[in-house]
């Protein structure tokens, strides 16, 4: 089953431009992370929020966690031809000693030089 | 440098056979997953260990097979009952709870 959604499912903008991912998922989680993923390769983990958390910070990466809505969302600024790529949330969940990962369909992201 | 590699990168095989992917780390990481993803999806989960000589199926677990004799490896095989086994195979592995560390990846096409 699949947990997280995001959404848009393809972003395309021009370089400078900010970009905005959201995620929505259905149960209670530990933690949300973000990954990216360039084509034909494998994920690249970005940032983790915890579920006691609402907003977090790296680099040109904020993240922002509203666990009444259930959703996130990842804003990428001043985006870069470089940050083409596609973006997966994925939810951490622990039922008894099982530690799960559960990922998201993805946004495709195109930034045009 | 420490990392996860997945061999072979391509791999094809014929209706019928079962094949073994490779996945090994040198992270000392206790926990390491397999996941399937399909072009224009998500990951999906096909098996996880925790711990040597133990794991869990995950969501898609029929039609594969896994062990984990020690740490560092963890090889996923791709028996003949798995319907539709053309895929991207992802492995990955972790300290028990923080972030994946992704290997690059094995795209199986079974013909």
């Amino acid at each position: 089953s699949q947990q997280g959604e995001e959404d848009p499912q393809a972003l395309s903008i021009q370089e400078g431009e900010n970009a905005t991912m959201n995620c929505s998922y259905k149960t209670s989680i530990n933690n949300l992370q973000w990954y990216r993923q360039n084509s034909g390769r494998g994920l690249v983990h970005l940032i983790l929020i915890r579920s006691n958390e609402r907003e977090k910070h790296s680099g040109r990466l904020r993240v922002t966690l509203d666990t009444s809505k259930k959703s996130s969302s990842l804003l990428i600024t001043a985006s870069r031809a470089a940050d083409t790529a596609s973006y997966f949330c994925a939810t951490a969940s622990s039922g008894g000693s099982n530690y799960k990962l559960t990922f998201g369909k993805g946004t495709l992201l195109t930034v045009n030089p | 440098d420490g990392g996860i590699t997945q061999s072979p990168k391509y791999l094809f095989r014929k209706e019928g056979q079962n094949v073994t992917l490779s996945c090994e780390q040198n992270l000392n990481h206790d926990a390491m997953y397999w996941y399937r993803q399909d072009p224009g999806q998500g990951l999906r989960l096909i098996y996880y260990s925790q711990i040597v000589n133990d794991f869990q199926k995950g969501d898609i677990a029929e039609g594969y097979s896994v062990s984990r004799e020690k740490k560092e490896s963890f090889p996923l095989t791709v028996t003949s009952a798995q319907k539709n086994p053309t895929a991207f195979y992802l492995c990955a592995s972790s300290i028990l709870g923080s972030p994946l560390h992704f290997g690059n990846g094995t795209r199986l096409t079974v013909t």
